[in-house]
């Protein structure tokens, strides 16, 4: 059984960076086929779809978020993480990693962690 | 990016009743378009992928048809624990986005 879990700081200032782990058990990240993805949600709002890493290291971030993300594997831990860079009130959200099945099937979720950036 | 709308925004209901819910697209997306459910304070869990096939342990009550730019999600005879948001997500082009949800309640 594939699961996810995410781990990092629920609090962090304005300005500075946000960083997210996800690790994955039940499933390699080094397999082909998968893509691993990260999504947040905004205190009663919607999902936006932050990016995906591939096995091969390949990665597509959404472009409403500019420069400021990064997704990195480390296939050593089975874990991906996110970064993102200057983070402001806006970013306060609950934060999703999932695997797309093949790429945007997201058919496994973590449970999710909320961050809030306040000062 | 490829726009993704939903109707209704929310929709009360009673237990056993028929549930439709509608999903359009900015542009084509083919059949790239899956369905989500989201209880309060749960993480999405996928129902439906490519429009209309069922999620591996989703009860058949649930039903996606569509393609193109116009979707549709049904729940035959609606119980409790269905009771959730609903979403839409197409991945036909990048970035991937959803819709904004529907909302279910109780009457």
């Amino acid at each position: 059984q594939v699961q996810l879990q995410e781990s990092g700081p629920g609090l962090v200032k304005p300005s500075q960076t946000l960083s997210l782990t996800c690790t994955v058990s039940g499933a390699s990240v080094s397999t082909g086929g998968n893509a691993w993805s990260w999504i947040r949600q905004p205190p009663g709002k919607g999902l936006e779809w932050i990016g995906y890493i591939y096995y091969s290291g390949h990665t597509y971030q959404n472009p409403s978020l500019k420069s400021r993300v990064t997704i990195s594997l480390d296939t050593s831990k089975n874990q991906f993480s996110l970064k993102m860079r200057s983070v402001t009130a806006a970013d306060t959200a609950v934060y999703y990693c999932a695997r797309g099945y093949g790429s945007g099937r997201m058919d496994v979720w973590g449970k999710g962690t909320t961050v809030s950036v306040s000062s | 990016d490829i726009q993704m709308t939903q109707s209704p925004s929310s929709l009360s209901t009673s237990i056993g009743d028929r549930v439709a819910i509608t999903c359009q697209a900015s542009q084509d997306i083919r059949n790239y378009l899956n369905w989500y459910q989201q209880r309060p304070g749960q993480a999405p869990k996928l129902l439906i992928y490519d429009a209309s096939n069922l999620q591996t342990g989703v009860p058949s009550r649930f039903r996606g048809s569509g393609s193109g730019t116009n979707f549709s999600f049904t729940i035959n005879s609606l119980q409790p624990e269905d009771i959730a948001t609903y979403f839409c997500q197409q991945y036909n082009a990048l970035p991937f986005t959803f819709g904004p949800g529907t909302k279910l309640d109780i009457k």
